[in-house]
């Protein structure tokens, strides 16, 4: 079945500290990933995607994201976290589910980040 | 500014009294869809439209209507609200279906009582 899993809930980190955030995808074709933030009381905001080609791409915020596809993994890193970065985090694939393409979702890690 | 806006931000309202959830996008985008986000189950697609007049289901489509009359436009629809349709409900844009990018609302907190 298609699915995303966050295996991490809730981290916390102190500001200037390098991030990491985790990201697994179970899908039998090209997956197309995405990093999405949610500010508290906030939309989702795109923070990166992947599509093909180089496999470390940048976002904004200065964030970024490795492909691995032998590990099915998307993670998201920062090399040095802000106190703004505090957020919830959802990575989510793009499926084929018969007429639709749709976004399948992870159930998010929520950051937080001591001064 | 491109941007995706919903209307209200928060509702409280009673179990049975009919309600809509506006929601606009100014990028002329094709395809718009509703989540709902509850915790532990995090994001479900409710419904989606890949143009006027052309809507379907997503994976939790009960009890909730749509309608795409104009491109810019996409309410989401209570008919007879339940408790259980308490959560916080997100309006969503993009160019066309697929990789590209979706924008979503702000968002919307409802509480049934």
């Amino acid at each position: 079945a298609q699915s995303v899993t966050q295996p991490d809930i809730h981290i916390t980190v102190s500001e200037g500290a390098s991030l990491e955030l985790r990201c697994n995808y179970s899908y039998g074709a090209t997956p197309y990933l995405f990093w999405y933030v949610q500010s508290p009381g906030q939309g989702l905001q795109l923070l990166l995607k992947y599509f093909s080609g180089d496999t470390l791409v940048q976002g904004i915020k200065g964030f970024e994201a490795e492909f691995k596809r032998s590990q099915s993994s998307f993670n998201l890193r920062k090399p040095s976290v802000h106190w703004s970065d505090a957020a919830e985090y959802f990575c989510a694939v793009v499926v084929n589910a018969g007429n639709n393409r749709k976004l399948i979702w992870g159930l998010g890690t929520s950051l937080a980040v001591n001064p | 500014e491109a941007q995706v806006t919903q209307n209200p931000r928060y509702l409280i309202t009673v179990t049975g009294k009919k309600l809509t959830v506006t929601c606009s996008q100014n990028m002329n985008h094709e395809y718009m869809s509703w989540y709902r986000q509850d915790p532990g189950l995090g994001l479900r697609q409710i419904y989606y439209s890949m143009n006027v007049e052309v809507t379907d289901k997503g994976d939790v489509p009960e009890g909730y209507k749509v309608s795409r009359k104009e491109k810019r436009n996409f309410p989401l629809i209570l008919e007879s609200p339940s408790p259980n349709q308490t959560s916080l409900y997100f309006c969503a844009s993009s160019l066309s279906r697929g990789r590209e990018t979706q924008y979503f609302g702000p968002g919307t907190r409802l509480l049934v009582l």
